[in-house]
């Protein structure tokens, strides 16, 4: 089954401690990216990528930091969270570029405390 | 201003009604336009792409008015599975979401 898997569904954690969501998906897509979508304000892209070894900074890097070592990987990494990265995120993938069908993965609900 | 705009809602409807939503985007040069679904606490989903003619997949009915800068989603006979958000997507040259409209179909 086609699909875009993330890990963990669910995160409570404190700040500062270091923390990694993963990402996969197994369509061979080459367009990944990184959304966090919060109230009111809608799904905003953190980090994208168009191919292995090339990301790039989306509108809200800032405490974000992401690597595309494969192509079906693409974690995020909060190297230091605060309570205002608590957010839902969401991780997508494309065949093409942005202008093609988004996949989204099934989002990551993290609360930092 | 918004790059993307939409009406918050919510949208409370009864089965088999029409419900009409809007979205206003800012950066003329935006050259693809799309309307994805969100469930309640699941990813967004795509719905349909926005095509310059208008286009039309069943009871739902896009539309895109570059003169005025907007796009529309038709929905006709409402069902009560049509609940959800519905999220415009407008790309100048990266996906720029709107907030979404929250609709609820009530029997």
């Amino acid at each position: 089954e086609a699909q875009v898997t993330q890990n963990p569904r669910y995160l409570i954690t404190v700040t500062g401690k270091k923390l990694t969501v993963t990402c996969s998906q197994n369509m061979n897509h080459e367009y990944m990216s990184w959304y966090r979508q919060d109230p009111g304000l809608g799904l905003r892209q953190i980090y994208y990528s168009m191919n292995v070894e090339v990301t790039d900074k989306g509108d809200v890097p800032e405490g974000y930091k992401v690597s595309r070592k494969e192509k079906r990987n693409f974690p995020l990494i909060l190297e230091s969270p605060s309570p205002n990265q608590t957010s839902l995120y969401f991780c997508a993938s494309s065949s093409g570029t942005v202008s093609y069908e988004q996949y989204f993965g099934p989002g990551t609900r993290l609360t930092v405390t | 201003r918004k790059e993307v705009e939409q009406d918050p809602g919510p949208f409370n409807v009864p089965e088999g009604a029409t419900v009409a939503f809007n979205c206003t985007y800012s950066n003329s040069a935006s050259q693809s336009f799309f309307w994805y679904r969100q469930d309640c606490r699941k990813e967004p989903k795509l719905l349909m792409s926005v095509y310059s003619s208008g286009n039309e997949d069943g009871r739902f009915t896009a539309q895109l008015n570059r003169a005025s800068q907007y796009i529309s989603l038709l929905i006709r006979d409402s069902k009560l599975s049509d609940s959800a958000t519905y999220l415009c997507v407008v790309i100048p040259n990266d996906m720029r979401f709107g907030a979404g409209t929250r609709l609820t179909v009530k029997p």
